[in-house]
């Protein structure tokens, strides 16, 4: 099954912005279908963290925020901060497959 | 507020059957999506399978051939089968709802904790 395409990893230092990018295909978000992020700290489950391309759940921080157009998207984090140290997935859904697919996931380094 | 809670062995013999369950606490497992996804060591998430509380499903391409999953709505469970494992389906393996009821296309908002699944 193919993957959504992701940076393996990005870094920033305290206070700066990163952005984590996200690439699909005709199957997926070509097809018009909503990219969702997903924030994974070490040991713990995946959270959702960005919905429908732009949302954010109840209780994120507006420090992240996310853009999208045609097949790609874009996860932005402002204000970094040490917690923020984790694996971001995108997911979406792939009509090929008639189900979910993710991206290989970016570990977000914070110098 | 729904919670889950993945359940099964944790470790399982080369060519045996991986078998895992998810309950559903909190709200009732009617009407909704339900995913497994695994996270290999050192990989990405790979989601697995869905099933609808009726009971339709489908799976990953990759895995459809060792893959099946039911639902018991009356025990608010819903259950994953992985016959004839290798080492690579060494995971930890979620179970997961998606966001909006009767749509397989929203987010998943609620994740199980997970639970490790050694095949040796």
């Amino acid at each position: 099954q193919s993957m959504l395409t992701q940076p393996p990893s990005v870094s920033g230092a305290p206070g700066q912005r990163v952005t984590i990018s996200c690439t699909g295909s005709s199957s997926d978000l070509g097809s018009n279908y909503n990219v969702h992020w997903y924030q994974q700290l070490p040991g713990t489950a995946p959270k959702l963290l960005i919905y429908d391309d732009i949302h954010r759940p109840s209780g994120v921080p507006d420090r992240f925020s996310a853009s999208r157009s045609g097949t790609s998207a874009s996860l932005a984090i402002t204000g970094l901060q040490a917690e923020d140290e984790a694996d971001y997935f995108c997911q979406s859904y792939d009509n090929r497959v008639s189900g979910s697919v993710f991206g290989g996931g970016t570990k977000l380094t914070v110098l | 507020q729904v919670q889950l809670q993945e359940s099964g062995p944790g470790l399982v013999k080369p060519s045996e059957t991986l078998s895992l369950t998810c309950t559903v606490s909190g709200d009732s497992i009617s009407n909704y999506y339900w995913d497994w996804i695994r996270r290999p060591p050192g990989k990405g998430l790979e989601w697995i399978a869905y099933i609808y509380t009726s009971g339709s499903t489908n799976y990953n391409p990759s895995l459809k051939s060792r893959v099946s999953t039911s639902v018991d709505t009356s025990k608010n469970q819903f259950s994953l089968k992985l016959s004839s494992v290798t080492a690579a389906d060494t995971a930890v393996y979620y179970c997961a709802r998606h966001s909006r009821a009767n749509d397989v296309w929203s987010s998943i908002d609620v994740w199980g904790k997970g639970t490790t699944v050694t095949v040796s």
